[in-house]
């Protein structure tokens, strides 16, 4: 079975902090995709990384990918209330028959104070 | 429609009812997955459907626990004999096809609360 342990579970900063959530496994995955869920709704993708050692920037949002595809993080910058949700990650295998199945982390609660 | 459809929203039942949760992917999605999540919790893999056929049922839980899909389109997830371990948001997710890097489309989920 194929687990992803995020950490850490609960994250309250200040606005304008900076901040990084990981995300480790010790299987491999062919990609890794981070979510991002907000009270009520379902899970929006915000970025699938798929390269052993890509860095991905989506404005004040860096994700990597370890070079081993066992590991990824997410490192915000100068973060806002708006950020404020459930982040996940998820790592996909290919093949088989269950292609496109993901297997998702725990999650990391961020609350953002204004 | 314009994104991925569940109902009902929210679902009380009494401990041993059977319940049934429906999901509406979106409009030529042939990739279908069910996904359980408790309380501020990572997702639990349930199921999946490729068109009408499930080539992956290891997420279900108990054989308490069964869905189908028809016409490639809206799927049906039945609880029976509800237990209260079966209290979770119950969420679909479609994708254009099965891709390893594919991105899933997620509905609003169905709150399940069994008494």
């Amino acid at each position: 079975t194929q687990l992803l342990e995020q950490s850490p579970q609960f994250l309250s900063i200040q606005e304008g902090e900076n901040l990084t959530v990981y995300c480790n496994s010790s299987s491999v995955f062919s990609s890794l995709q981070w979510y991002r869920q907000e009270p009520g709704e379902g899970p929006v993708l915000l970025v699938t990384v798929v390269t052993g050692g890509e860095v991905k920037k989506l404005k004040r949002l860096t994700f990597q990918f370890g070079d081993a595809r066992k590991d990824s993080s997410l490192h915000i910058t100068a973060a806002q209330p708006g950020d404020t949700g459930l982040y996940l990650c998820a790592g996909a295998n290919a093949g088989g028959t269950s292609y496109g199945k993901l297997t998702f982390g725990q999650g990391t609660i961020l609350t953002v104070h204004p | 429609g314009a994104g991925v459809s569940q109902s009902p929203s929210n679902k009380v039942t009494e401990k041993g009812k059977d319940v049934e949760l429906r999901c509406d992917p979106i409009s030529g999605h042939t990739a279908l997955y069910w996904y359980r999540q408790s309380l501020g919790q990572g997702l639990e893999f349930l199921i999946y459907f490729q068109g009408n056929s499930a080539p992956d049922k290891s997420g279900l839980p108990s054989d308490r626990f069964s869905a189908e899909r028809t016409g490639g389109s809206v799927s049906t997830l039945t609880i029976q004999r509800t237990q209260q371990e079966d209290s979770a948001v119950y969420l679909c997710a479609s994708s254009p096809e099965p891709r390893a890097t594919g991105e899933l489309f997620f509905g609003e989920g169905s709150r399940l609360t069994v008494l």
